[in-house]
């Protein structure tokens, strides 16, 4: 079936870069997504892919997508306390809906 | 413009209680979903509905109702709450058709005693 992994957990220092990884499974997937959530709050929609694209850049936030291992990454630049967050990972899946798995969320804990 | 917007944010029940969950969106988008958020999990689709007039069941539908009153509007209701359906829920909408994004509310946080 349908599956999204992410690790659950990643700390890195204030300055440095940050990357996110997620693994999914469905290599249907049209769009993959990146969603932050801030404590207490929505999700918010960082950056998407298209499924035929390898890379897209987007000012601090570069992700990459290797289509034949189904491994998407979120990649931060300069990593800032305001990057503290929970970042999803989702896949749309074709279909009469645009339906989104997600993943479990990665929480980035940003120290000094 | 307020994007989507959920009520209540909190919501304390207890078992056997009914309660509806209302979520707007000023966006003109097409389709509205209903997710619920459980710690250590991804989002779960509740319900959705792709456009005015017609809904259809997520991937974990079973205790829950919904209506998409209008474009604008779509509800979600807990008949007889139960302890498992303690989670915070996000309602979500999105025009249809080719790439979509989500633009999902602040959510609402409930709690079945």
């Amino acid at each position: 079936g349908e599956d999204v992994e992410q690790s659950l957990f990643l700390s890195v220092r204030e300055g440095d870069s940050s990357v996110i990884n997620c693994t999914y499974t469905d290599s249907s997937s049209t769009y993959l997504y990146w969603y932050k959530q801030e404590p207490g709050a929505g999700l918010q929609l960082l950056t998407y892919i298209f499924s035929n694209m390898d890379m897209k850049q987007d000012q601090r936030l570069t992700v990459l997508l290797n289509k034949k291992d189904k491994h998407l990454s979120l990649r931060i630049a300069d990593t800032q306390t305001g990057d503290s967050a929970i970042y999803f990972c989702a896949e749309a899946l074709s279909g009469g809906y645009n339906k989104l798995i997600f993943g479990a969320g990665t929480r980035l804990a940003v120290h000094p | 413009n307020a994007g989507v917007t959920q009520t209540p944010k909190f919501q304390v029940l207890k078992t056997g209680q009914s309660m509806t969950l209302q979520c707007a969106q000023d966006m003109n988008h097409n389709s509205m979903y209903w997710y619920r958020q459980d710690p250590g999990m991804g989002l779960r689709l509740i319900y959705y509905s792709a456009s005015e007039g017609t809904t259809d069941k997520g991937e974990v539908p079973n205790g829950y109702n919904v209506s998409r009153l209008n474009k604008r509007e779509f509800s979600l209701r807990l008949e007889s709450a139960a302890p498992s359906q303690t989670s915070v829920y996000f309602c979500a909408s999105g025009t249809s058709g080719g790439q979509e994004t989500q633009y999902f509310g602040p959510g609402t946080r409930l709690l079945v005693l």
